[in-house]
């Protein structure tokens, strides 16, 4: 039983494209988090979510967008893709905000061409 | 700006013997460190922790150490098994960045049988 699932698993589109990735956890945690991890490996914070509060790294534009449901889901949207969103994409999320123990989904490889 | 560094794309170590993976970090103001790893696949998973406090811990086969002079962290399985080969990722992180994880780009373990 899968605890942070994401889909889908992959996913080729075109420039200019508006996508979006989905994301559940299934552990109760009230925390979420979408990184990106590029072509270069670095895998970089992109939003820490919970029911009250969204922090968004600045250096994100703002194409990205997270969406909540409701607690166990965060999706996330991309609009007008551009060739340099081409990484891959995970979720995670953690019991609270600032839990240093992070479960991470198995990422969604997203290719833009 | 990559302020987690692991300069050792990959790794070979045969079975048996002390894998020892390292990691370098440029702020001072890290206070939390964890180790991940990662099947391919896979998402990270979470492996050990230290805090700041300590210049060691140890969780089965698995030790961190801390050198905070040197900003300086290494992860030591011993003895290594063929199901260690994994990538390993080194984090840091911070009060000051909400406890958010800055990741290094990790290190490919292989385990040779």
């Amino acid at each position: 039983d899968t605890a942070v699932s994401q889909t889908p698993k992959y996913l080729v589109t075109q420039m200019g494209n508006d996508k979006s990735i989905k994301c559940e956890q299934n552990l109760g945690h009230d925390t979420m988090y979408w990184y990106k991890q590029d072509s270069k490996k670095f895998l970089k914070i992109m939003f820490s979510y919970n029911n009250k509060e969204l922090i968004i790294n600045e250096t994100v534009p703002n194409r990205f967008s997270p969406k909540s449901p409701d607690k166990a889901h965060l999706n996330l949207h991309i609009n007008s893709l551009e060739l340099g969103d081409s990484a891959v994409y995970f979720c995670a999320s953690s019991q609270v905000l600032g839990s240093y123990e992070q479960y991470f989904g198995p990422g969604t490889r997203l290719t833009v061409t | 700006d990559q302020q987690v560094k692991q300069n050792s794309p990959s790794l070979s170590v045969q079975e048996g013997r002390i894998s020892i993976l390292n990691c370098d970090y440029t702020n001072s103001m890290f206070d939390y460190f964890l180790w991940y790893k990662k099947y391919p696949a896979e998402g990270p998973t979470f492996l050990i922790s230290i805090s700041s406090i300590k210049d060691k811990n140890e969780d089965g086969r698995f030790t961190v150490f801390l050198n905070k002079s040197a900003k300086h962290l290494s992860l030591h399985i011993v003895p290594s098994q063929p199901g260690d080969s994994a990538v390993y990722f080194c984090a840091a992180s911070a009060a000051w960045t909400g406890n958010q994880f800055y990741f290094g780009t990790g290190t490919s373990l292989t385990v040779i049988p």
